[in-house]
């Protein structure tokens, strides 16, 4: 599968915890997009990275979120001290360019904070 | 502020006829728009997308409409077939811009194509 692929699939957390999203992006692609849909809504850009490199994070929160993508392996993105407001799907996407170029998104990690 | 909208949570046609979903959007600054599909429990894929210099874009049974004076776009579907029904995203982006990257969508309609 040459797909964006996301995991886990499905995260569940308690409140205070860490929680940690991966992604990989499709062969070739090298810029990465995090995306969050809270329930009956649109997908809400959070942030907006290349290998080693933050682009834009002008759609996380200040506190408790941060992203990364090292020069190997998936990028991540991590949730400290996780509230009930974050239980949210998170969506990864990539390009081949960040010009134009339709973003292709993974299936989502679902978390849940109990 | 809901930038772009879509504003028929829901649609239902008859298998074979066409199916048109409507977008508006507020931002005078987008210039390059996609729809995208989502079926339950996986991510959007996209279908097709029209940049503001052109008016009309076809792939096959989809086509996107854009009215830039009245801000608004639309996807035909045309003929429906059962395996349409999902839920349906635009998204726009200010591809002129440095952030063309940023994609903002709507909240979806879903639509079911009944047989």
């Amino acid at each position: 599968n040459a797909g964006v692929m996301q995991n886990p699939r499905h995260l569940v957390r308690r409140r205070g915890q860490e929680a940690r999203l991966r992604c990989s992006p499709m062969k070739g692609h090298s810029h990465v997009y995090w995306y969050r849909q809270l329930p009956e809504e649109g997908l809400k850009f959070m942030v907006y990275l290349q290998k080693e490199n933050i682009i834009d994070e002008s759609g996380m929160p200040k506190e408790r979120f941060s992203a990364e993508f090292p020069k190997e392996g998936p990028s991540i993105l991590r949730i400290q001290q996780v509230v009930r407001g974050d239980s949210a799907a998170y969506f990864c996407a990539s390009s081949v360019t960040g010009d134009n170029q339709p973003q292709h998104f993974g299936d989502g990690t679902r978390l849940s904070i109990l | 502020d809901q930038q772009v909208k879509q504003n028929s949570p829901s649609l239902s046609v008859q298998e074979g006829r066409i199916s048109i979903l409507n977008c508006d959007y507020t931002n005078s600054m987008f210039d390059y728009f996609l729809w995208y599909k989502k079926y339950p429990a996986e991510g959007p894929t996209f279908l097709i997308s029209i940049s503001s210099i052109k008016d009309k874009n076809e792939d096959g049974r989809f086509t996107v409409f854009l009215n830039k004076s009245a801000k608004h776009l639309s996807l035909h579907i045309v003929p429906s077939q059962p395996g349409d029904s999902a839920v349906y995203f635009c998204a726009a982006s200010v591809a002129s811009g440095g952030s063309n990257y940023k994609l903002t969508f709507g909240k979806g309609t879903l639509l079911t194509v009944n047989p």
